[in-house]
């Protein structure tokens, strides 16, 4: 089955620093690689995705590289802002919408 | 377009009781996905529903079921209440086609307290 390994656990960057997360996949036909973040007590909330036929997709601040080969994927905050403080969870597909989910990523941002 | 709304927010029950949730998904999606948030466990998946069939399903005792109705809205039943279940039940929609992954879209959830 998928498994989604997700690095660090917890996070935490001065306001202004560069923040990276990182998940490794085991399946190698997964093609689709969301991003979610989740304020407490709040809905998970889509802020990028990627799929497998490029390498980078950048909104903004936010940017996600794709590694198939190592079967790895990273999100990349810059300029981080307190209001990025949240919970990161990343995601890859078994079957059609079944998504394995990273045990998450609690970021804090210190301003 | 009005989100994921699922009902009821809150729930506090006891060991042995049952109880059913609730989720409507976006207008125009087809696809209901349920996932129980836990702290230790994280985001895990119990089941989708498309069209009314159970598509896919989680590693989840048979405590667990659902189903979808006509209109796309899903329900998710579980049965006999242990303690372990206490936890956030988020239900997401999505378009979903055959073709790719679409983006899923989450609702509030459920918080599920069982005493």
């Amino acid at each position: 089955g998928e498994n989604v390994e997700q690095h660090p656990s917890t996070l935490s960057v001065q306001e202004g620093d560069s923040a990276v997360i990182k998940c490794t996949y085991s399946d190698s036909a997964s093609n689709y690689f969301p991003w979610y973040k989740q304020e407490l007590g709040k809905r998970p909330q889509l802020i990028i995705d990627i799929r497998s036929n490029v390498g980078e997709k950048k909104d903004q601040r936010i940017a996600v590289t794709l590694n198939k080969t190592a079967k790895h994927f990273s999100l990349h905050i810059t300029e981080t802002q307190p209001e990025d403080s949240a919970v990161y969870f990343c995601a890859a597909p078994k079957t059609g919408n079944q998504f394995y989910f990273g045990t998450g990523t609690s970021l804090t941002v210190i301003p | 377009k009005a989100g994921v709304t699922q009902t009821p927010r809150y729930l506090i029950k006891t060991r042995g009781q049952q109880v059913t949730l609730s989720c409507s998904p976006i207008s125009g999606h087809r696809s209901v996905s349920w996932y129980q948030q836990t702290p230790g466990q994280g985001l895990q998946f119990l089941f989708e529903y498309f069209s009314e069939t159970q598509r896919n399903k989680g590693n989840f005792p048979g405590r667990f079921s659902g189903r979808q109705f006509s209109n796309s809205r899903s329900e998710m039943n579980v049965s006999t209440l242990e303690l372990g279940d206490s936890a956030l039940y988020l239900c997401a929609s999505s378009r979903r086609d055959s073709s790719s992954y679409n983006e899923q879209f989450f609702g509030p959830g459920t918080r599920l307290t069982v005493l």
